[in-house]
This record gives C-alpha cells, structure tokens and sequence, in this order.
C-alpha cells in the first residue's frame, strides 16, 4: 500500500514563525502537491512538483515556498505564519499520468494564533 | 479549463435509502473524473475514478458512478446507506498535464439512524 506520512497531525504557531511542513511518501512517486483545505472551499493546491527540485506554482502560492532535495519528501514553509494561514494542510502524491490518483497523507492542522 | 461544481454542501439520509452526491464538471479536454472520501481528521482516500473505459464505475464500499457526457454530470451513488458512510464526499476532474486535479468544494454526508 502506498503510504504518505505527514510530520505533525497538530500544530499550533505564532505569528510570524516560520513553519515547516514536512510529508514523505515511500512508492517512489513522482508527483507531490501542497492542498490547503477550508471549510466550503475544498482543497485548493499551493504548490507542486513533479521531480526532485522542480516545483510549480498551484493556485494559491501566495505566502508559501516548497522545497524538494529528495524525491520522497516534499516540503511547504511558511516564511512568516500569518491568521489566516490556519488551515488543514494536506499533502498528496502520485505517478506520472492523468489516470493515476492522488494518495493523500493524514492531514496537518496548524493554527496560528 | 477545467472545474468541478458539487451541489448540497450537505446531505442527509436516513439509513438503508439511497445516496445521492452530484458532481458537474467542466472540462476543454476528455475529462478524468474522481471521487474522494474523507472521514473526520483523515486524509482522503479514493472511492472510485472514471477513465474513458465504461461509464458506469463501482467503487469500494458500494459505491458506483455513471459518466454522462451529454450532461456534464458524474454523481455518486449507493442504493443503500449505512452509518459508516457518514464523511465529507469530493470529486475531483484531472488536468492533462502534471496529473494536476481540481477539487469539488465538497459535500457532507449525514446518516440518521
């Protein structure tokens, strides 16, 4: 079974903290993306990759940068936490290809306050 | 482009009747097509995919979805609910490029007993 593992299920932050997400997948994905998921908003991606140091803006970069040194963990920093980057954050992977779902790791709810 | 519309940000049920979830897409290309489940604090796991093979797909756990081009639609279904399908139901479209998808905002899935 593929397995993405997320580094902290809770995590509480101060403002203007720098953040660290981190998420690791063990099937030798290609893919990995960064979702924000809010209430009535679904899950939105902020960014993603599709190989070791390469990223792609999603749709909702603003505020967040990635990085991506190995090719099983993907990680999403937050530079300076803000209020309105509380959210749950949920990491994802998959294969190369339309046809392939995304695996998706537990979850990482960050509040900051 | 493409984008996913899921209408009922929550259902409700009495268990054993049918369950219902509608997902309209939009699409500019020959759409890939998802449904996702999520029960409370987990990540999502996928319930079923459409990709150009037969219309009609069944998933795990009873569920089943039918393509409709001509509607744009491809709701989900089960003839018979049970309490432990109660959870948050997504669908989701696939991009062409990057395996990049588009989530639904999501509908809310209430059994009553």
């Amino acid at each position: 079974d593929v397995k993405v593992t997320q580094s902290s299920r809770y995590l509480v932050k101060r403002t203007g903290e720098k953040v660290f997400l981190e998420c690791v997948q063990d099937m030798d994905h290609e893919n990995m993306f960064w979702y924000r998921q809010d209430p009535g908003l679904g899950l939105r991606l902020i960014y993603f990759s599709y190989d070791v140091k390469m990223k792609e803006k999603g749709d909702i970069p603003e505020g967040y940068s990635v990085s991506r040194e190995k090719k099983e963990r993907f990680s999403l920093i937050l530079e300076s936490a803000s209020t309105n980057q509380t959210s749950m954050y949920l990491c994802a992977s998959s294969t190369s290809g339309t046809l392939y779902e995304q695996y998706f790791g537990p979850g990482t709810r960050l509040t900051v306050t | 482009a493409q984008s996913v519309t899921q209408l009922g940000s929550h259902v409700s049920v009495s268990e054993g009747a049918l369950v219902l979830l509608r997902c309209n897409y939009s699409s500019s290309v020959p759409p890939y097509l998802f449904w996702y489940v999520q029960y409370p604090n987990q990540g999502l796991q996928l319930l079923l995919k459409y990709t150009s093979a037969a219309t009609l797909v069944k998933g795990i756990n009873g569920f089943e979805a039918e393509f409709k081009k001509s509607e744009t639609s491809f709701h989900l279904t089960k003839p018979s609910a049970h309490m432990s399908d109660a959870a948050e139901y997504f669908c989701a479209v696939s991009h062409p490029n990057f395996n990049k998808f588009y989530f639904g905002s999501g509908t809310k899935l209430n059994v009553k007993p």
